[in-house]
C-alpha cells in the first residue's frame, strides 16, 4: 500500500512564525502535491512537483514556498504565518504524470493565532 | 484556468433511492478521478477514468466519463447509510484540480 505521511496531525503557530509542513511518501512516486482544504471551497492546489528540485505553482501559491531535495520528501513552508492560513493541509503523491490517481496523507490541521 | 464544478454540493436522500452527482470541467482532459472523504479523515480514491466513455463500478457506485461533454457522473444505486460521505471529482490536466465536493447524507 502507498503510504503518504505528514509529520504532524495538528499544529498551532503564532502569526509571523515560519512554519514547515513535512510530507514523505514511500512508493517512489514522481509527483507530489500540496493542497489546502477549507469548508465550502474544496481542495485548492498550492504547489506541486514532478521531480526532485522541481516545483510548479498551483492556484494559490501566495504566502507559501516548497522544497523537494529528495524524491520522497516534499515540504511546504509558510514564510510568515498569518491567520488566513489557518486550514487543513493535505499532501498527496502519484506515480507519474496523467495516468494515475493521487494518494493522500492524513492531513495537518494548522491553526495560526 | 481549469474549472471543475460539482453539483449538487449537498444532497440528503433516503436509503434505497438512486441519485447522480455531476462533475463538469472546462478543459479537454480525458483523465478524471473520484474520491471519497469521511468526516475527519483524508481522501480515499474510488475511481480512475482515463478515456472517453470509461465506466467503472464498485458496489452501489458507478462512475462514467464523457470527455466531449466534459462531464463525469457518479451514480448511486439503492443508497445505504454507509455511503454517507463527501465525494470529490478531480480533473488531471497536468495538475490535479478538485471540485468543491458533494456532501452526501443518507437518511435511514
Amino acid at each position: 500500500d502507498v503510504k503518504v505521511t505528514q509529520s504532524s496531525r495538528y499544529l498551532v503557530k503564532r502569526t509571523g512564525e515560519k512554519v514547515f509542513l513535512e510530507c514523505v511518501q514511500d512508493m517512489d512516486h514522481e509527483n507530489m502535491f500540496w493542497y489546502r482544504q477549507d469548508p465550502g471551497l474544496g481542495l485548492r492546489l498550492i504547489y506541486f512537483s514532478y521531480d526532485v528540485k522541481m516545483k510548479e505553482k498551483g492556484d494559490i501559491p501566495e504566502g507559501y514556498s516548497v522544497s523537494r531535495e529528495k524524491k520522497e520528501r516534499f515540504s511546504l513552508i509558510l514564510e510568515s504565518a498569518s491567520t488566513n492560513q489557518t486550514s487543513m493541509y493535505l499532501c498527496a503523491s502519484s506515480l507519474d504524470r496523467g495516468r494515475t490517481e493521487a494518494f493522500f496523507g492524513q492531513g495537518t490541521r494548522l491553526t495560526v493565532v | 484556468e481549469l474549472k471543475v464544478e460539482q453539483n449538487p454540493l449537498f444532497l440528503s436522500m433516503q436509503e434505497g433511492k438512486n441519485y447522480t452527482i455531476y462533475c463538469n470541467y472546462s478543459t479537454t482532459s480525458d483523465r478524471l478521478y473520484w474520491y471519497r472523504q469521511d468526516p475527519g479523515k483524508s481522501l480515499e480514491s474510488l475511481f480512475v477514468l482515463l478515456s472517453n466513455g470509461a465506466v467503472k463500478q464498485e458496489g452501489r457506485l458507478m462512475a462514467s466519463l464523457d470527455t466531449k461533454a466534459r462531464l463525469s457522473t457518479l451514480h448511486i444505486t439503492a443508497a445505504v447509510h454507509d455511503l454517507s460521505a463527501t465525494y470529490f471529482c478531480a480533473v488531471d490536466d497536468d495538475k490535479i484540480i478538485f471540485g468543491k465536493g458533494t456532501r452526501l447524507h443518507i437518511l435511514p
